[in-house]
């Protein structure tokens, strides 16, 4: 059975950058079936979709956010990475990392247990 | 983008009784591109159903989904105590994936 499981720091500063990483056991990152992603929570927003990348490397975004994530892979170590730049408090949410599959526009059928990074000085 | 608009807020039932929730877009869902998942405290959502009507592996009978186009609803019959949780409609026929507000179902 697929898990993943999201880790960094659960603290971040303001202006600083937001990077987490998502490790995937029991099925591999470079599936052709397989969309890798990351949704937030926040109370104020509720469920925010971030973005996806392809095994391939290919990336989708929320335009809202698009200007400062970025994406990637490490099919070496099977996890895939997020970074969001110039966080401000409005950021602080719980960060998941979720999988699709066949298409980055589908329903999220696997889910890390979430991750909370704070913006905070 | 679309937004997802869920009604009501908070759904106050009691178990055995049967639950209805609404997710209304703001315009049409491609295909009924729309899934619906439950929420636990401290947990991830956990999807229960996916082009409006299909029910994930290993969610009950008791979980079924309706609607098309623009209205969609979530009907939960015989209430169980792991029922009571948040529940949200996400969509995925339109760019970029957006979900609704949630619906909190509550015990009475």
């Amino acid at each position: 059975q697929l898990q993943l499981q999201e880790s960094g720091p659960g603290l971040v500063k303001p202006s600083e950058t937001l990077s987490l990483t998502c490790t995937v056991s029991g099925g591999s990152i470079s599936s052709s079936n397989y969309y890798w992603g990351w949704v937030r929570q926040t109370p104020g927003k509720g469920l925010e979709w971030i973005g996806s990348i392809y095994y391939s490397g290919i990336t989708f975004d929320n335009p809202s956010l698009k200007s400062r994530v970025t994406m990637s892979l490490d099919t070496s170590k099977n996890q895939y990475s997020l970074k969001l730049t110039s966080v401000t408090a409005a950021d602080t949410a719980v960060y998941y990392c979720a999988k699709t599959t066949d298409g980055y526009r589908n329903w999220f059928d696997s889910w890390g247990q979430g991750t909370l990074v704070t913006v905070s000085s | 983008e679309i937004v997802l608009t869920q009604s009501p807020g908070t759904l106050s039932l009691s178990p055995g009784e049967t639950a209805t929730l609404s997710c209304r877009a703001s315009q049409n869902v491609r295909s009924n591109y729309l899934a619906w998942y439950r929420q636990k405290p401290g947990q991830a959502p956990r999807p229960l159903i996916y082009r409006a009507s299909s029910r994930a592996t290993g969610i009950p009978d008791r979980f079924s989904g309706g609607g098309s186009g623009t209205d969609f609803t979530l009907t939960i019959s015989r209430l169980e105590p792991e029922d009571f949780a948040v529940y949200y409609c996400q969509q995925f026929g339109g760019t970029p994936i957006t979900f609704g507000q949630g619906t909190r179902l509550e015990i009475k």
